[in-house]
């Protein structure tokens, strides 16, 4: 029973194009993330949802839009894609209390070629 | 700009020994902080965790310490299994307006049998 999952794991594209990553959660959580590991495996906060609500926005090209219908779901979208856009995007959620551990999906490798 | 630093990318240890995983932050404000395990092709699962206010955490054979004057928090394994071998991620945070995860950039464990 997967509680954090993320569509679709692997995603092959050319650049310009605009794709989206789906992300579901059924933990009951209200708080939900996209992080995005790069190169040098670094894993960095792009958005936070709490309750359909944007809580956090970090340095993120405006190319980057999350949607959140529901406090179980928190889309990505990406337009007009470039090379440097290749990572693993890891989906999370939270109860949102401070020091609530946060539990990650299994990731989506995005190849922008 | 890495607040968060994990200086050793790989370790290897024997079975049954104890492994040790370090970690460095620069930002004293940080008060809580966990560690992650990652194993390939899936995303991070919370391990153990700490607040600032301990300055160790035990559970089973996982042990985090704490130092905070030092900016150094480090993870004991012991004794180390085989099912051990993965990457693991330092974390830390900082009670605010939001709750967000700053993430080392990981350390490959591998346990040999």
């Amino acid at each position: 029973d997967t509680a954090v999952s993320q569509t679709p794991k692997y995603l092959v594209t050319q650049m310009g194009n605009d794709k989206s990553i789906k992300c579901e959660q059924n933990l009951g959580h209200d708080t939900m993330y996209w992080y995005k590991q790069d190169s040098k495996k670094f894993l960095k906060i792009m958005f936070s949802y709490n309750n359909k609500e944007l809580i956090i926005n970090e340095t993120v090209p405006n190319r980057f839009s999350p949607k959140s219908p529901d406090k179980a779901h928190l889309n990505l979208h990406i337009n007009s894609l470039e090379l440097g856009d290749s990572a693993v995007y890891f989906c999370a959620s939270s109860q949102g209390e401070w020091g609530s551990p946060l539990h990650f999906g299994n990731g989506t490798r995005l190849t922008v070629t | 700009d890495q607040q968060v630093k994990q200086n050793s990318p790989s370790l290897s240890v024997q079975e049954g020994r104890i492994s040790i995983l370090n970690c460095d932050y620069t930002n004293s404000m940080f008060d809580y902080f966990l560690w992650y395990k990652k194993y390939p092709a899936e995303g991070p699962t919370f391990l153990i965790s700490i607040s600032s206010i301990k300055d160790k955490n035990e559970d089973g054979r996982f042990t985090v310490f704490l130092n905070k004057s030092a900016k150094h928090l480090s993870l004991h394994i012991v004794p180390s299994q085989p099912g051990d071998s993965a990457v693991y991620f330092c974390a830390a945070s900082r009670l605010g307006s939001s709750y967000k995860l700053i993430f080392g950039s990981g350390t490959r464990l591998l346990v040999r049998p």
